[in-house]
């Protein structure tokens, strides 16, 4: 199965401040059709998880803009230009390029 | 509106069976893949199996950990998936949700809980 490591695990960060999380895969996610399958989740306490990026760097409907994806090959990030209260929970990669799909491990944003 | 809702949580006794279904909404559901996913209490994401559409064969997949235990079906009639658990081990209690195509959409989840 594809590994997924994401750094750091916690991240603390004060509103209105940038925050950045990497996702690194064991091999590359660029599929055959050309397309890398990678995506990010939010997850706040009690519920469920929510798409917020698909294929590296797209956004979701009503995803705010603030959130970005980037990278290619084993090597991607999410990053938040400024923190709202909103933002906090537990924030996942996961790969669809290879079977079985996996997920990073998750990273936990808190307001400092 | 698309909407995914899970039912079928429980408590259950190692080595029984349960059945989970997803109940879905506001979309052709014939037209789409459907993914269970679950979540351990305080743990991370797994994914679990999918069923594609029947245009596209209707198939299905499992993770290894599940697989020969689970058993996922649909019925595009009811617009409805389920996630068939035999052979529970303590280790399946977890949070199950189930998804459309890409993951776009999940349910709120439905808890299993296995315990003697």
């Amino acid at each position: 199965d594809v590994v997924m490591t994401q750094s750091p695990l916690s991240l603390p960060v004060t509103l209105g401040q940038p925050a950045s999380i990497s996702c690194r895969s064991s091999q590359s996610l660029v599929y055959s059709d050309g397309n890398t399958y990678l995506n990010w989740f939010h997850q706040r306490p009690g519920q469920s998880p929510r798409r917020l990026i698909y294929k590296v760097s797209n956004r979701d409907s009503g995803v705010p803009d603030r959130f970005s994806g980037s990278g290619s090959g084993t090597d991607f990030t999410l990053k938040i230009s400024r923190v709202e209260a909103e933002d906090v929970g537990i924030y996942y990669c996961m790969q669809g390029t290879h079977w079985p799909p996996t997920f990073g491990q998750g990273t936990r944003l808190e307001i400092q | 509106e698309v909407q995914l809702v899970e039912s079928g949580g429980g408590l259950v006794q190692p080595g029984r069976s349960l059945r989970l279904s997803c109940t879905a909404s506001g979309f052709t559901f014939g037209d789409y893949a459907l993914s269970w996913f679950r979540q351990a209490p305080g743990r991370g994401l797994e994914w679990v199996g999918f069923i594609r559409s029947k245009p596209n064969g209707g198939t299905t997949e499992y993770a290894a950990s599940v697989k020969g235990r689970f058993t996922i079906s649909r019925d595009d009639s009811k617009s409805i998936v389920y996630l068939q658990m035999n052979s529970l081990k303590t280790e399946d209690t977890a949070v199950y949700y189930c998804t459309r195509g890409s993951y776009n959409y999940w349910g709120q989840g439905t808890l299993v809980t296995v315990s003697s």
